[in-house]
């Protein structure tokens, strides 16, 4: 069935260190590939998202690609900052009417 | 720039009580979603709407859940009677497309958070 696996967390890093999150996903047919993030208190965000395979999707210096043949939506970003700490959805949407979330992975960036 | 708006933001209820929960989505959303979200867990959908239409309530436990989107803009959502393992944050989330395309970003309220005692 569908599903997203997600690294688990918390992930701790010094701010400006390489951030990587791992995502792979188990799905039917051709889906659209999500990052949320959700800071403390607060709902979702939309971090970025690819519609195809290939397509990179890029946001406050976050990027993932979409990589069909690995079925995998990795996060990675630079060089982090104390505000990048939150957690973190990979989420993927069927055509239809149905978004598989992962189950989150809570980073936490130390000054 | 337009929010998902939720209410309440916090809620404390004995179990066996009823509680409901408002969303007003973005202006123009024909869809609207409910998920709850477990702590350490990702939301896992409860019920979606298209306009004022369920379309997908597979998830919901229809013994005490239950939801409406009379006009097919604004939504409650209740519980009754709510149990212990209720407690959650109930997520409200809206999209503007009504054909339920792959690529629609989802917009998500501020949610509310629910404990049952």
């Amino acid at each position: 069935g569908n599903s997203v696996t997600q690294m688990e967390g918390p992930v701790t890093l010094s701010e400006e260190a390489f951030l990587t999150i791992n995502c792979t996903y188990t799905a039917t047919g051709y889906p659209s590939l999500f990052w949320y993030v959700q800071y403390p208190g607060e709902g979702l965000q939309l971090l970025l998202k690819a519609t195809k395979a290939d397509d990179k999707g890029s946001n406050k210096g976050f990027e993932a690609t979409y990589r069909k043949e690995t079925t995998s939506f990795h996060l990675e970003k630079g060089s982090v900052q104390v505000s990048d700490s939150a957690v973190y959805f990979c989420a993927f949407h069927t055509g239809g009417f149905k978004t598989i979330f992962g189950a989150g992975t809570r980073l936490f960036v130390k000054a | 720039e337009a929010e998902v708006a939720q209410s309440p933001r916090y809620k404390i209820t004995e179990k066996s009580q009823a509680v409901a929960f408002w969303c007003d989505p973005i202006s123009g959303h024909a869809t609207l979603y409910w998920y709850r979200q477990i702590l350490g867990q990702g939301p896992e959908l409860l019920v979606q709407f298209q306009d004022e239409s369920v379309v997908d309530d597979s998830q919901l436990p229809k013994d005490r859940f239950s939801a409406e989107r009379l006009k097919g803009v604004d939504s409650t959502l209740k519980i009754q009677p709510a149990e212990l393992g209720d407690s959650a944050m109930y997520l409200c989330a809206s999209s503007r497309n009504s054909q339920g395309a792959p690529q629609e970003t989802q917009y998500f309220g501020p949610g509310t958070r629910l404990l049952v005692l």
